[in-house]
């Protein structure tokens, strides 16, 4: 069952650019994080919002969480190449619970 | 993945047979995480483990078993591999909860023929 959804599927911008991503989730959730995938890597974890909190900021990340829209959005300003890889939302199902749920995740380009 | 070890890292094995993935970690994690990840599909969990001989099924079980004998210790089981289990694995670990930050192995790409 998919929890999370990334939009866009693909993102390539120019270094240098703002990179914007966004995550749409079905339920009440207590936690949402954001996770980033290089190629051929495993996940890293990136920055945890909780339910009560509507931005959270990580040097050059700042997420957002609007839990009326259940919604929430990556933003990673200044982009560098090093941040090519694929981001995924992952979220509680909103009842105490052991695990989480991924989406599928955006892969974000940066163009040189 | 400091803390996080799999093995093996590559395996390709035959439909059929039987295959056990490992997980290891320096972490005292309670929690420990099976998933799989297909193109398409994102992460899709497996099974996972709350504790010592506690675990419990995720989205995606049938076909495989588990087993945690010891905190550091997490084996995947394959008892007879197919053609659909063709996957990259990831195995990960969480400290205080599951909806907590979890951190990720290397991954264990495994070729099913």
């Amino acid at each position: 069952s998919q929890q999370g959804e990334e939009d866009p599927q693909a993102l390539s911008i120019q270094e240098g650019e703002n990179a914007t991503m966004n995550c749409s989730y079905k339920t009440s959730i207590n936690n949402l994080q954001w996770y980033r995938q290089n190629s051929g890597r495993g996940l890293v974890h990136l920055i945890l919002i909780r339910s009560n909190e509507r931005e959270k900021h990580s040097g050059r990340l700042r997420v957002t969480l609007d839990t009326s829209k259940k919604s929430s959005s990556l933003l990673i300003t200044a982009s560098r190449a090093a941040d090519t890889a694929s981001y995924f939302c992952a979220t509680d199902l909103g009842e105490r619970d052991d695990k989480i749920i991924f989406g599928k995740g955006t892969r974000l380009h940066i163009l040189p | 993945d400091a803390g996080i070890t799999q093995s093996p890292r590559h395996k390709v094995t035959e439909t059929g047979t039987p295959v056990t993935l490992r997980c290891h970690q320096t972490e005292n994690h309670r929690y420990m995480y099976w998933y799989r990840q297909d193109p398409g599909h994102g992460l899709r969990l497996i099974h996972y483990s709350y504790g010592v001989k506690d675990t419990d099924k995720g989205e995606v079980s049938d076909g495989y078993s588990v087993s945690r004998s010891k905190t550091e210790d997490f084996l995947l089981t394959l008892e007879s591999a197919t053609s659909s289990q063709t996957s990259v694995y990831f195995c990960a670990i969480s400290g205080s909860s599951g909806e907590e930050t979890q951190y990720f192995g290397p991954g264990t790409r495994l070729l099913v023929l």
